[in-house]
């Protein structure tokens, strides 16, 4: 079955604390992205990746971090995390012809 | 910087009428346009896409038109249902060397039975 899926689901951290979000995909997608979902402001990319050890910025970079050390596995890395980074994240990995969603990373920051 | 305007931000409609959600676009360079569904609580999929050579695609109830002149590109759901209640994003995706994606702020779409 085709996935993409985020690890953990729900998460409260603490100003500061270092902390990783996982994405996997099992589909060989080369092309990965990371959004945020904030409410009436839509999905906005934070980060994508064309293939392995290629990332680039999207809108809203500031505060993360991307690595793409292998095609499956796209991590987003807040070195330190800040209450305004308090969201929904969604992964996502797209063919030409197909695009599917992880399940979402409810972040809270305090 | 570039945007998507989505327009309305709420929609209400009787079962079994049409639906119709607009986005307009700012990057002229943008080449491929989805939509997604987002049902409550879950994750947004892809529910029908169009690329800027082509004018208009269908997908049983659902279709989108494409303007590339005016930059807007609008979703059209015909007979519309319950289960059709969800928030849509459009989006444009633009080739600057890496594929960026810019959403619209969404549609709450309510369809009363």
């Amino acid at each position: 079955e085709a996935q993409v899926t985020q690890n953990p689901r729900y998460l409260i951290t603490v100003t500061g604390k270092k902390l990783t979000v996982t994405c996997s995909q099992n589909m060989n997608h080369e092309y990965m992205s990371w959004y945020r979902q904030d409410p009436g402001l839509g999905l906005r990319q934070i980060y994508y990746s064309m293939n392995v050890e290629v990332t680039d910025k999207g809108d809203v970079p500031e505060g993360y971090k991307v690595s793409r050390k292998e095609k499956r596995n796209f991590p987003l890395i807040l070195e330190s995390p800040s209450p305004n980074q308090t969201s929904l994240y969604f992964c996502a990995s797209r063919s030409n012809t197909e695009a599917f969603f992880g399940q979402g990373t409810r972040l809270t920051v305090v | 910087g570039e945007n998507v305007e989505q327009h309305p931000s709420t929609l209400s409609v009787q079962e079994g009428d049409s639906a119709v959600i607009k986005c307009t676009y700012s990057d002229s360079a943008s080449n491929y346009f989805p939509w997604y569904k987002q049902e409550l609580g879950k994750r947004p999929q892809l529910i029908i896409d169009i690329r800027s050579n082509v004018g208009e695609k269908k997908d049983q109830r659902i279709a989108v038109t494409l303007n590339k002149t005016a930059k807007h590109f609008s979703l059209h759901i015909t007979e519309t249902q319950p289960e059709d209640s969800a928030v849509y994003f459009c989006a444009a995706r633009t080739y600057t060397g890496g594929f960026k994606t810019i959403f619209g702020a969404g549609t709450r779409l309510f369809v009363k039975a």
